[in-house]
């Protein structure tokens, strides 16, 4: 069974770091293209960056290059996201998606529950 | 950018009754390239339809999608008290990794 486990809530301030994560299991990890969508009430749901573990190839938004990055830990079949400087507005619930085929023209199959973050000074 | 745009924002209908949700897109999209989800409140999305009309693993057949260039459509018939949630449009056709539509909410009349 897929399953994508993701750490817990966290409460920032602007211009401060963080790293969520997104652990992965039930199915090779290397084979298939994993993600991060991020859901507000203004914006709806938009994804953020893809990475495919095995090839270490990206994509991103193109607004949102930049301002995250997404990466993968092989060896503990984990996906992450990073910021360097947040900002209120990256207030938001985050979700790490896995797609349901091995193509990156695959829509998103298998979610993990989701990790809430607030910026605020 | 492909954009797309869901109607209508709300449908209020009863248990049993029919639904259909609309998803229109800026530019002509393969309809291998668009995609369903349903969102109850709390839960993360859940994938229902990929390619336009072909149901995701364990998806009730009372949900069907049909649809090609720039309309597509989400039918639920005999809508069950289950069923009532937010329901999204993907496209994930070009600039991966895509965008969503902005969402239909589906209420209890």
């Amino acid at each position: 069974e897929v399953q994508l486990v993701q750490s817990g809530a966290e409460v920032k301030k602007p211009g401060e770091s963080l790293r969520i994560s997104c652990k992965a299991s039930g199915y090779t990890f290397v084979n298939y293209w994993i993600g991060w969508v991020r859901q507000t009430p203004g914006k709806g749901l938009e994804w953020l960056a893809l990475i495919h573990p095995g090839y270490s190839d990206t994509a991103y938004r193109p607004s949102f290059q930049g301002q995250v990055t997404i990466s993968v830990d092989k060896s503990t079949r984990t996906a992450y996201l990073h910021w360097n400087n947040l900002k209120a507005s990256d207030s938001a619930i985050y979700y790490c998606v896995r797609h349901s085929t091995t193509s990156k023209w695959s829509p998103g199959g298998f979610w993990g529950q989701g990790t809430l973050v607030t910026v605020s000074s | 950018e492909i954009m797309l745009t869901q109607s209508p924002g709300t449908l209020s209908l009863s248990p049993g009754e029919s639904a259909t949700l609309s998803c229109r897109t800026s530019q002509t999209l393969s309809s291998t390239f668009l995609a369903w989800y349903q969102q109850k409140p709390g839960q993360a999305p859940r994938l229902l339809i990929y390619a336009a009309s072909t149901r995701a693993t364990d998806i009730p057949d009372r949900f069907s999608g049909s649809g090609s260039g720039t309309d597509f459509t989400l039918t639920i018939t005999r809508v069950d008290p289950e069923d009532f949630a937010v329901y999204y449009c993907h496209q994930y056709g070009t600039s991966p990794p895509g965008n969503f539509g902005q969402g239909t909410r589906l209420d209890i009349k």
